[in-house]
């Protein structure tokens, strides 16, 4: 398995362009999510899916969309990037039975910088 | 808003020494996990301990829980120069899956 894959690793974008950061994984997994890591800080989840075509806001959604439409990806979306995105992305996996919360499973992060 | 404090923020030791960092958090859990972050890396899942238990061990880590105090602590023993890393405790307390992660404490071992 290769567990959580996330592309592209580093990315630099102008202020006001748009792009998807990829994230797929193959183990099954139901729950997908979204996380930025800025230096200093610990994670802040910006949005979450629960399973194909079911996604939610997480603590920092402002800027950002998410879909999914396979159990397998979740892409997320920037419609116009600003500098206050700069930041490291980590996209993350695991499985779920009702409200209990097992491991998640980490994808090694998307580097992105706004100018 | 940050659910877990971690304690120290920081910590340098020798090889071969004891490491134990804190976590502290607000709301009541059905679980605290532990993961550790290399530089430049992605989190990996340490350990997972519920509400119902008070202590858990895995290999040279044990973690133990307080759910009076609202917190928990990591115990890395006999630690090596590769245990240096980031260790960061999460919560889920709205049950949603929704991690909430504490801002991590950086440890350092020497060789």
């Amino acid at each position: 398995n290769a567990g959580v894959t996330q592309t592209p690793k580093f990315q630099v974008l102008k202020t006001g362009q748009s792009m998807t950061l990829q994230c797929a994984q193959d183990m099954n997994h139901e729950y997908m999510s979204w996380y930025r890591q800025d230096p200093g800080m610990g994670l802040r989840l910006i949005h979450y899916s629960v399973g194909a075509g079911i996604t939610d806001q997480g603590e920092v959604p402002n800027g950002y969309n998410v879909s999914r439409s396979t159990t397998e990806d979740f892409p997320l979306r920037l419609l116009s990037a600003a500098p206050s995105q700069t930041s490291v992305y980590f996209c993350a996996s695991s499985t779920t039975s009702g409200p209990l919360t097992y491991e998640q499973y980490f994808g090694p992060g998307t580097r992105l910088t706004v100018t | 808003s940050q659910q877990g404090e971690e304690d120290p923020q920081a910590l340098s030791i020798q090889e071969g020494e004891n490491a134990t960092m804190n976590c502290s958090y607000k709301t009541s859990i059905n679980n605290l996990q532990w993961y550790r972050q290399n530089s430049g890396r992605g989190l990996v899942h340490l350990i997972l301990i519920r509400s119902n238990e008070r202590e858990k061990h895995s290999g040279r880590l044990r973690v133990t829980l307080d759910t009076s105090k609202k917190s928990s602590s990591l115990l890395i023993t006999a630690s090596r120069a590769a245990d240096t890393a980031s260790y960061f405790c999460a919560t889920d307390p709205s049950n949603t899956g929704k991690l909430i992660f504490g801002q991590g404490t950086t440890l350092q071992v020497k060789p």
